[in-house]
């Protein structure tokens, strides 16, 4: 079994609409989870941090972190064209950080 | 406010030779992390560095080692070159356990 799982992609969507990706993971003992966007090309970038159960909002951006079910998600609303890259998921176990394969958002005019 | 950077840009080596990469964290970091990340997949753990010593490493093989200066800049090394070692590295920063930040990447093409 995969230390992270994201759901496969592509994922297509519309201008505006919301765009839900989600991430299950196997270790327990991640505390840390942190949401990356890697555009074509370049290096990841770090769009969102979440440390308790829950939501958290930071603009147009929710992330949402179930630790029984080891499970965390991102929600983009209004999704814009300079959404479109890859999405990943990332548990940290101790000091590293596990990345999944990635989500590739497509938002489409 | 300078983020991380990494050099060079892009390297091409010739398989069976070595290779070292160089990071500088963003100011105010004093812990470097090492990724590999192979087409289409999601960076994997090389090693990270803390106070000039490996803190935590990854199932990578003893050809790649590493090293942290006392300005908190690092290095990667790669000896025996491999064609599988064709990837993105990349250098992530950190204060401490808190959020990591990456830099550009560096592109090795091994032939």
């Amino acid at each position: 079994q995969k230390e992270v799982e994201q759901n496969s992609g592509p994922l297509s969507v519309p201008e505006g609409a919301i765009a839900s990706l989600n991430c299950t993971y196997s270790d327990r003992v991640s505390q840390s989870f942190f949401w990356y966007r890697q555009y074509s090309g370049k290096s990841p970038e770090l769009i969102m941090s979440i440390y308790s159960n829950g939501d958290k909002e930071d603009g147009r951006f929710t992330a949402q972190l179930n630790k029984a079910s080891q499970y965390v998600s991102l929600l983009i609303r209004d999704s814009q064209p300079s959404d479109s890259a890859t999405y990943l998921c990332a548990p940290r176990d101790d000091y590293k950080l596990s990345f999944g394969a990635g989500t590739t958002v497509t938002v489409r005019a | 406010d300078a983020g991380v950077t990494q050099s060079p840009t892009h390297l091409i080596k010739t398989r069976g030779q070595q290779v070292t990469l160089r990071c500088s964290p963003k100011s105010g970091h004093d812990t470097v992390s090492w990724y590999q990340q192979a087409l289409g997949q999601g960076p994997q753990f090389i090693f990270q560095y803390y106070e000039e010593e490996e803190r935590q490493r990854g199932n990578f093989p003893d050809r790649f080692s590493g090293h942290q200066f006392p300005n908190y800049s690092s290095e990667l090394n790669v000896n025996a070159l491999l064609l599988g070692d064709s990837a993105l590295y990349l250098c992530a920063s950190s204060s401490r356990h808190y959020e990591q930040y990456f830099g550009p990447g560096t592109r090795l093409t091994v032939t």
